[in-house]
């Protein structure tokens, strides 16, 4: 069965800290790897990732993928209190209407 | 502000009654997905409509149905609730089919059952 276990379940920091959120998966047909951001309802885009070891940047945000491994992470440096939020990582199988699997998330919570 | 919009914004519905929920996708997007979230969980595919066709189907029961119309806005129905049926539920659209690998999601329809 496909599925994406993601870790830690909750992350406090201060501001100024560097985090990094885990993905791993297992998946019968790999396409690609997911990471969104979740602050109240709706999930927004941040990363696809589909080959290994080329870092996908934004900002302070960066991400990376294994698939040798079958995980990915998703690092923030020099946090902000903007950071807060659920962060989902999802996989996608061609092989079942290319529907998206999400672990749980994670939340992350940035203290001043 | 992804351009995908959803109705109600909030519902509460007793056990055994049924509910429709509906989704306006971006423009031009031909591809719908409907996802569930339960509280503390991460979104559960309930299924994906592209060109008015279901097109994959999580694992969900039949009382859980959908459609999708000619200008893709998209409707999910769900027949005798239960209370575990109580989550939010989103939608996302997507352009390019269902090889589209960027979803938008919608705000998300807050569903309680009482």
């Amino acid at each position: 069965e496909d599925k994406v276990v993601q870790s830690p379940l909750s992350l406090v920091v201060h501001e100024g800290d560097t985090v990094t959120l885990n993905c791993s998966y297992e998946v019968t047909n790999f396409r690609s790897l997911l990471w969104y951001k979740q602050e109240k309802k709706a999930p927004t885009f941040l990363f696809m990732l589909t080959s290994s070891g080329i870092e996908k940047k934004s900002g302070r945000l960066s991400s990376i993928l294994d698939k040798k491994e079958l995980f990915s992470i998703l690092n923030i440096t020099a946090t902000q209190t903007g950071d807060s939020a659920i962060y989902l990582c999802a996989v996608t199988n061609p092989n079942t209407g290319n529907q998206f699997y999400f672990g749980t998330g994670t939340s992350l919570t940035v203290i001043p | 502000e992804t351009g995908v919009t959803q109705s109600p914004t909030h519902l509460i519905k007793t056990r055994g009654q049924q509910v429709t929920l509906r989704c306006s996708s971006q423009s031009g997007h031909n591809t719908v997905s409907w996802y569930q979230q339960a509280l503390g969980q991460g979104p559960q595919f309930i299924f994906q409509y592209y060109r008015e066709e279901e097109n994959g189907r999580g694992n969900f029961p039949p009382r859980f149905s959908g459609l999708q119309f000619p200008n893709y806005s998209s409707e999910l129905n769900v027949n005798a609730l239960e209370l575990d049926d109580s989550a939010l539920y989103l939608c996302a659209s997507s352009f390019g089919g269902p090889d589209s690998y960027e979803q938008y999601f919608g705000p998300g329809t807050r569903l309680t059952v009482t």
